[in-house]
């Protein structure tokens, strides 16, 4: 079946320090991948994406590479801030197009001044 | 992108009794998503509506206790039906984004907090 595995939280970094998020999947096909993030008493907002084999998703500072060598779409950011405390949650759907998230269990950042 | 708006945001609710989760999309989707996520969880699907279907449920998901309406492309709700406290979280729905190919990803609404006291 599908399903996702990520790096288990919490995780606390100082500001300005380099943050990878591990994400690694299964799936069958050719999945597209997601990371969504959710702010403290806040609903899920999409982060970033990718739909294809080496395509790069990027927003915010954050990038992610889905790697379909090693079926994994890490995140990362080179400088994080206090204001990218959240939860964030790698996701997969096995398909383009209404078929629902896969999610995975979620890291909780928390940054430091 | 879609926009959902959902809704109650929150609500504290009896045991035993029922709570109605109201969506509405403002375009035209065909499947609308189900998630619970209890405290401190992932997400976890609760069923998939498509509109003139009954909704597909996830396994440990039943219609009895979450029965769901689609009438039509833009609406969805989700009851909780005899609830006990095993059953606060929060529920959300969930569409595409829109705009072909996953462009947006998925948009979700903003999330209904329950508790059951």
């Amino acid at each position: 079946g599908n399903s996702v595995t990520q790096m288990e939280g919490p995780v606390t970094l100082s500001e300005e320090a380099f943050l990878t998020i591990n994400c690694t999947y299964t799936a069958t096909g050719y999945p597209s991948l997601f990371w969504y993030v959710q702010y403290p008493g806040e609903g899920l907002q999409l982060l970033l994406k990718a739909t294809k084999a080496d395509d790069k998703g990027s927003n915010k500072g954050f990038e992610a590479t889905y790697r379909k060598e090693t079926t994994s779409f890490h995140l990362e950011k080179g400088s994080v801030q206090v204001s990218d405390s959240a939860v964030y949650f790698c996701a997969l759907t096995p398909r383009a197009g209404n078929t629902p998230l896969v999610f995975g269990k979620g890291t909780r950042l928390s940054v430091i001044a | 992108s879609a926009v959902i708006s959902q809704k109650p945001s929150r609500d504290i609710c009896q045991r035993g009794t029922s709570l109605t989760i109201q969506c509405q999309v403002d375009s035209q989707v065909t499947m609308m998503f189900w998630y619970r996520q209890q405290p401190g969880q992932s997400l976890t699907l609760i069923a998939t509506a498509n509109q003139g279907s009954e909704a597909t449920y996830e396994s440990g998901f039943v219609i009895d206790k979450f029965p769901i309406s689609r009438p039509n492309l833009t609406f969805s709700t989700l009851t909780v039906s005899n609830m006990s406290p095993e059953d606060s979280s929060i529920y959300l729905c969930s569409v595409e984004g829109g705009g072909g190919g996953l462009m947006n990803g998925y948009t979700f609404g903003s999330g209904t907090r329950l508790t059951v006291v």
